[in-house]
């Protein structure tokens, strides 16, 4: 069965305080490793897809690394507006676009 | 260009009676999907629909509930005889292409009394 591990559940960072978000999976035929910022009350918001091992993909403070059992989100120099829920989710092998996502990794970024 | 709209973003039912949520994809998006938050959980999968077809409805309960999505209008994900443990937010999404990213809506958050 498809599966997605998010951790740590919560993340406390001082603004400008770097660090990894990790997302460990398990999937029978990986069809691309998506992380969204959820911010509470709103939809998930698209940030990065990954097909393939060793693949990385940066945009401001974030950037998404994959392996082949996991991705890690990095968030260097946080701000305190990067305070939301992140989630990951694969694409599985049921080629339907049906994404399985994790619990969200939420992250509060003090001033 | 709009995003995905949903609609009510806030719904309150009785125990027993029906809620009908209703999803516009963005435009161009013939691909739809519903998910469901449940308090303190993850998103899970409900429903996978193209226009007038059904194509992965695995994770939806077996009872209760439907969806569709009609030739004209928006996508409906309904509930019939509604019971305190539907309380939770639903999530429309829509892509073009039916793979890759997920464009979603704000969601309708339903609560049962």
């Amino acid at each position: 069965e498809d599966q997605v591990t998010q951790s740590p559940e919560a993340l406390r960072l001082q603004e400008g305080e770097s660090s990894s978000l990790n997302c460990s999976y398990t999937v029978s035929g990986l069809r691309g490793l998506f992380w969204y910022r959820q911010d509470p009350g709103k939809g998930p918001e698209f940030l990065f897809t990954l097909y393939s091992a060793g693949e990385e993909k940066e945009k401001e403070r974030l950037k998404a690394t994959l392996t082949k059992k996991e991705s890690f989100l990095h968030i260097t120099a946080p701000k305190p507006e990067d305070s939301a829920t992140y989630l990951c989710a694969v694409g599985g092998s049921s080629n339907t676009g049906k994404l399985i996502f994790g619990q969200g990794t939420t992250l509060q970024v003090k001033p | 260009n709009a995003g995905v709209m949903q609609n009510p973003r806030h719904l309150v039912r009785r125990r027993g009676q029906e809620a009908r949520l209703r999803c516009s994809p963005m435009k161009g998006h013939s691909h739809v999907y519903w998910y469901r938050q449940l308090p303190e959980e993850g998103l899970k999968f409900m429903v996978y629909l193209q226009k007038e077809n059904i194509i992965d409805e695995s994770g939806m309960p077996k009872e209760r509930f439907s969806a569709e999505f009609p030739k004209e209008g928006p996508s409906i994900l309904r509930i019939q005889q509604v019971v305190r443990g539907d309380s939770a937010a639903y999530f429309c999404a829509s892509s073009p292409s039916g793979t890759g990213e997920l464009f979603f809506g704000e969601g309708s958050r339903l609560t049962v009394l």
